[in-house]
């Protein structure tokens, strides 16, 4: 069975630590694993990766992907208030079927 | 604007009544998405896509429909809703190509009584 498991399921920290998501995968013929990030409304995206080892930035976000011990960690350095959010990450099945994790949701406080 | 809309945003049903939430984007995206999301499950996929005409099941399609005469819209269609089918409904596109972001509707809130 395809499956998707994200952890930890909450986490609480305050301005300035740095957090690391883990999102682990199960998903037959995999072809990309995907974040997004998710405040009070529709998932905007964060990254998609398809090569092992690459990892990819944004700012202050970072990925990458593991494809031999199948998992990937998001990095958020240096969080702000503005990064509370609900993290998803999903794997690709033939780049059409995505199976998402239940989500990590990040609590930053001031 | 580019964007994916969805209608209705917030449904209240009853049993058994057959309803369509639309879904259309105008961005010309050839590959268009269904997802539902309820607490603790994340999103799961309903249906998918590729095309015009072209539509596969995604993780949990029962008791869906869906269809796709044109590229811009693909509605959602619960032709006898239960109970289980009340949750978030988000609608996705993107571009064909499979290296490119999903675009996600601002979701739709569906209550079956």
């Amino acid at each position: 069975e395809d499956k998707v498991v994200q952890s930890p399921l909450s986490l609480v920290v305050h301005e300035g630590d740095t957090v690391t998501l883990n999102c682990s995968y199960e998903v037959t013929n995999f072809r990309s694993l995907l974040w997004y990030k998710q405040e009070k409304k529709a998932p905007t995206f964060l990254f998609m990766l398809t090569s092992s080892g690459i990892e990819k930035k944004s700012g202050r976000l970072s990925s990458i992907l593991d494809k031999k011990e199948l998992f990937s960690i998001l990095n958020i350095t240096a969080t702000q208030t503005g990064d509370s959010a609900v993290y998803l990450c999903a794997g690709g099945y033939n780049f059409n079927k995505f199976y998402f994790g239940s989500g990590t949701k990040l609590n930053v406080k001031p | 604007e580019a964007q994916v809309t969805q209608n209705p945003r917030y449904l209240i049903t009853v049993t058994g009544k057959k309803l369509t939430v639309t879904c259309s984007q105008n961005m010309n995206h050839e590959y268009m998405s269904w997802y539902r999301q309820d607490p603790g499950l994340g999103l799961r996929q309903i249906y998918y896509s590729m095309n015009v005409e072209v539509t596969d099941k995604g993780d949990v399609p029962e008791g869906y429909k869906v269809s796709r005469k044109e590229k811009r819209n693909f509605p959602l269609i619960l032709e006898s809703p239960s109970p289980n089918q009340t949750s978030l409904y988000f609608c996705a596109s993107r571009v064909g190509t499979a290296y490119n972001e999903q675009f996600f509707g601002p979701g739709t809130r569906l209550t079956v009584l």
